[in-house]
């Protein structure tokens, strides 16, 4: 089936404490994005990648990290997270460009 | 910049009631136009996308949208609603630069009473 698989579902973590949740798609997908998705502000893109090492920042890219080692996977870092980082994140991608996105589960992050 | 506005925070019908969902952006060229909805728990799934050709684009779920350039405006409408209809409705444009990245609107909740 084809699909864009997240990790974990749910985290709840501790100030300052590094994390990682991860992304896979198996559609050979070029393009991939992070979301957050916060109550009143709908989604907003953390960053994009167009391709393997080919990463570049969205609207609000302060306190992530991201890396595009493999085509199928798109890891988000957060090295140091903060309770305003607490948000529902989503994973997505898409064949090229105008394509729609095919979108993860999400990830429900609580940092205490 | 590229930027997409739902006016409409909740919108509630009647099933079996006609809906239609607004979307109004802001660009200056032709965008990538998209809806998405999202049910609660899950994550968003392409209802519709526009770029050229005919204005009125057919979705899954029964959904169709408009695009009128005059009135920048890409509104989402189904003619009868199901009670399964009920979730989170965005609207997104695609803006240029070579990739194309979507800028989503804040949504819309669809409330649907029996």
């Amino acid at each position: 089936e084809a699909q864009v698989t997240q990790n974990p579902r749910y985290l709840i973590t501790v100030t300052g404490k590094k994390l990682t949740v991860t992304c896979s798609q198996n559609m050979n997908h070029e393009y991939m994005s992070w979301y957050r998705q916060d109550p009143g502000l709908g989604l907003r893109q953390i960053y994009y990648s167009m391709n393997v090492e080919v990463t570049d920042k969205g609207d609000v890219p302060e306190g992530y990290k991201v890396s595009r080692k493999e085509k199928r996977n798109f890891p988000l870092i957060l090295e140091s997270p903060s309770p305003n980082q607490t948000s529902l994140y989503f994973c997505a991608s898409r064949p090229g460009t105008g394509d729609g996105y095919t979108f993860g589960s999400g990830t429900r992050l609580t940092v205490v | 910049a590229q930027s997409v506005t739902q006016p409409d925070i909740h919108i509630t019908v009647s099933e079996g009631a006609s809906l239609e969902l607004r979307c109004n952006y802001s660009y200056g060229a032709t965008p990538y136009l998209f809806w998405y909805v999202q049910s609660p728990g899950q994550g968003l799934q392409l209802l519709l996308k526009y770029f050229s050709g005919d204005t009125l684009v057919q979705g899954i779920k029964g959904f169709e949208a408009e695009f009128k350039r005059s009135q920048s405006s890409f509104n989402l409408r189904k003619p009868s609603v199901h009670w399964s209809d009920a979730a989170e409705y965005f609207c997104a444009v695609g803006r240029s630069g070579g990739s194309y990245i979507p800028t989503f609107g804040r949504g819309t909740s669809l409330i649907v009473h029996p």
